[in-house]
């Protein structure tokens, strides 16, 4: 099955400065690579997603990219602001349309931004 | 649509005791996924229903844990008999497609 991986656990930057987290998979058929934002006590909520198809992708201060030949993807979040702080999961899934297979998530890691 | 609804948000229960939880998924979404969550495993996968049906139920933890979709708006996840360890948070996830969609979950905690 998928494994991903997923680092740092913690990241802690100044305000304004630019976060990055990266994650590994291991299926090569995994197509489809979302990231989920948590706030504390909250539910996981899609901020961006990516497709084997394209390289990057980006939406504001946020942006993807990926490699699928090393089987890595990072998420990167320009400017922050307090509000980023939250936990950040990534997730890789072989989506084979009609319907997603199960999303197999990182552990998760834990974005500070430092006032 | 209010989105993915599950029930119980909070369960105290003893060890030994029956558990269920619930999920409604949104309507219109064919996939449906039970997902547990602690600070030391994260969120894992525990079984996805595609139409219903059970496609992968690898991450389900042993024979305690029973999940079952008898149609497309309801699904449950069964604990029997509840263990200390089972204490997590469980979502219930649905997807048509692309994005899944995260309920609130269940805080269970095993006592």
């Amino acid at each position: 099955g998928e494994n991903v991986e997923q680092h740092p656990s913690t990241l802690s930057v100044q305000e304004g400065d630019s976060a990055v987290i990266k994650c590994t998979y291991s299926d090569s058929a995994s197509n489809y690579f979302p990231w989920y934002k948590q706030e504390l006590g909250k539910r996981p909520q899609l901020i961006i997603d990516i497709r084997s198809n394209v390289g990057e992708k980006k939406d504001q201060r946020i942006a993807v990219t990926l490699n699928k030949t090393a089987k890595h993807f990072s998420l990167h979040i320009t400017e922050t602001q307090p509000e980023d702080s939250a936990v950040y999961f990534c997730a890789a899934s072989a989506n084979s349309g009609g319907g997603a297979d199960g999303l197999t998530f990182g552990k998760g890691t834990h974005l500070i931004i430092q006032p | 649509d209010a989105g993915v609804i599950q029930s119980p948000r909070h369960e105290v229960t003893e060890m030994g005791q029956e558990v269920t939880l619930r999920c409604k998924p949104i309507s219109g979404h064919n996939s449906l996924f039970w997902y547990r969550q602690t600070m030391m495993r994260g969120l894992e996968l525990l079984i996805y229903f595609n139409n219903n049906v059970p496609i992968d139920d690898s991450g389900m933890p042993e024979d305690r844990f029973s999940a079952k979709m008898p149609n497309a708006s309801f699904s449950t996840l069964k604990i029997q008999p509840s263990e200390p360890r089972d204490s997590a948070v469980y979502f219930c996830a649905t997807s048509w497609i692309n994005e899944a969609f995260f309920g609130q979950g269940t805080r269970l905690t095993v006592v």
